[in-house]
């Protein structure tokens, strides 16, 4: 069964650094892998989405990474806004016999950025 | 811009009533999905439908049933709900593999089961 984790759980820097949030999991037969956003008591906004294929995916400040073969992949957010506070969830789509699955989430990053 | 629609924000309902959580997509997506929230456990997949009249069990399927009559429609139905189904509910969106297969995402329900 597939597990996702994200590492750190709760990350709070000054505003201006560049950042990196961690994503593994445990099964590398994935469809695609997709970084999600979600503000409090809000659902989720889709950041950038990685083809099983590709390694990276660019985004204005954002750039996302894929290691399929070692089950990781990395968001980094550059020159970080108090607006970039908010929860990163990772989720990577499986197979199922019809075709790809429903997302397997990370508990997600809980991420401050300080005026 | 992709718009998933959820019938309401926030639900209180008596335990042992029948809940109905309506989701409706406006991009003619094949694939729709129910998942639930909640703290320190994340987002689990409840139940998925790849067309109409189809579903296939998520993770996490026990308590519910899903309904899906027309394409941009998928109905997510607790037959009794308890106070354990309390969370918030989100509903997804997205083409069939081989296409993006990008997943959108609705508002979210919140509901509570007293």
């Amino acid at each position: 069964k597939q597990e996702v984790t994200q590492i750190p759980a709760a990350l709070s820097v000054p505003e201006g650094e560049n950042l990196v949030l961690n994503c593994s999991f445990t099964d590398s037969a994935i469809y695609n892998l997709q970084w999600f956003r979600q503000d409090p008591g809000k659902g989720l906004t889709s950041l950038l989405l990685i083809q099983s294929s590709q390694r990276e995916q660019t985004s204005g400040r954002l750039n996302a990474s894929l290691d399929k073969s070692s089950g990781r992949s990395t968001l980094y957010i550059a020159a970080s806004q108090p607006g970039d506070s908010a929860t990163y969830l990772c989720a990577v789509a499986g197979y199922s016999g019809g075709g790809a699955d429903g997302l397997t989430f990370g508990k997600g990053t809980h991420l401050i950025i300080q005026p | 811009d992709v718009k998933v629609t959820q019938s309401s924000r926030y639900l209180v309902k008596r335990t042992g009533e029948k809940v109905f959580l309506e989701c409706v997509q406006d991009m003619d997506h094949e694939n729709m999905f129910w998942y639930r929230q909640d703290p320190g456990l994340g987002l689990r997949l409840i139940y998925f439908s790849y067309d109409v009249k189809m579903k296939e069990k998520g993770d996490i399927p026990e308590g519910y049933s899903v309904s899906r009559e027309k394409k941009e429609r998928f109905s997510l139905i607790l037959e009794s709900a308890s106070t354990n189904q309390t969370s918030m509910y989100l509903c997804a969106s997205s083409y069939l593999p081989g296409q993006a297969y990008e997943q959108y995402f609705g508002p979210g329900t919140r509901l509570t089961v007293t």
